[in-house]
């Protein structure tokens, strides 16, 4: 089983650029996060959706966007790049309903903003 | 607003010492989670502790919750370098399961 897939690995870009984050799960999870782990910060919850067609704020939502079109993607947007972005960007999905159980993780996506 | 403290942030110790470490959080929770993260890897979950007195094993790791304390151990024995990783404690909102609230994270180093 794939799990949890986040394309890209890697990006640079350059203040003001936009791009898009792709999560995909294979689990049949209901719920998907998007965090973002900074030195010494942990991870901190940006959005997270609780269904296909859902989506919800997180801790730090502000300069991101997201969208839950299908079940098995969760996709994250950066409109306009600012440094202050550059960071690992984790997807993470679980189960839904009365049986959450912990969350499985991508291996993560860093971007650096320049 | 739920939060979470672990302490302590950095640990450094010595092959075969025991150690613990604890995890606190601030609002009424019966789930609590902790995560493993090696250098440039992702998170892998170690224990899920669903109830109040909830305890865990995997081999030199032990885990336990006291959701009147609202506080989580992480119990390390004998320690080897293996062991040498960032540990994250993880906590349900309260109200639902829907959001999970991380500790920063504490690393550790076990020295030969």
């Amino acid at each position: 089983n794939a799990g949890v897939t986040q394309t890209p690995k890697f990006r640079v870009l350059k203040t003001g650029q936009s791009m898009t984050l792709l999560c995909a799960q294979d689990m049949n999870h209901e719920y998907m996060y998007w965090y973002r782990q900074d030195p010494g910060m942990g991870l901190r919850l940006i959005h997270y959706s609780v269904g296909e067609g859902t989506t919800a704020k997180g801790e730090v939502p502000d300069g991101y966007n997201v969208s839950r079109l299908k079940k098995q993607n969760f996709l994250l947007g950066l409109e306009s790049a600012a440094p202050s972005q550059t960071s690992v960007y984790f997807c993470a999905s679980r189960r839904g309903g009365m049986n959450t159980g912990e969350l499985f993780f991508g291996e993560g996506s860093r971007l650096t903003v320049l | 607003e739920l939060k979470v403290e672990q302490n302590p942030l950095f640990l450094s110790m010595q092959e075969g010492k025991n150690y613990t470490i604890y995890c606190n959080y601030s609002t009424t929770s019966d789930r609590l989670y902790w995560y493993r993260q090696d250098p440039g890897k992702s998170l892998e979950s170690l224990f899920v502790l669903l109830s109040n007195g909830a305890v865990k094993q995997e081999g030199r790791l032990m885990a336990s919750l006291d959701t009147k304390a609202r506080l989580s151990t992480l119990h390390i024995t004998a320690a080897v370098h293996d062991l040498s990783a960032t540990y994250f404690c993880a906590v349900d909102s309260q109200g639902g399961s829907e959001k999970l609230v991380f500790g920063k994270g504490m690393k550790l180093t076990v020295n030969p």
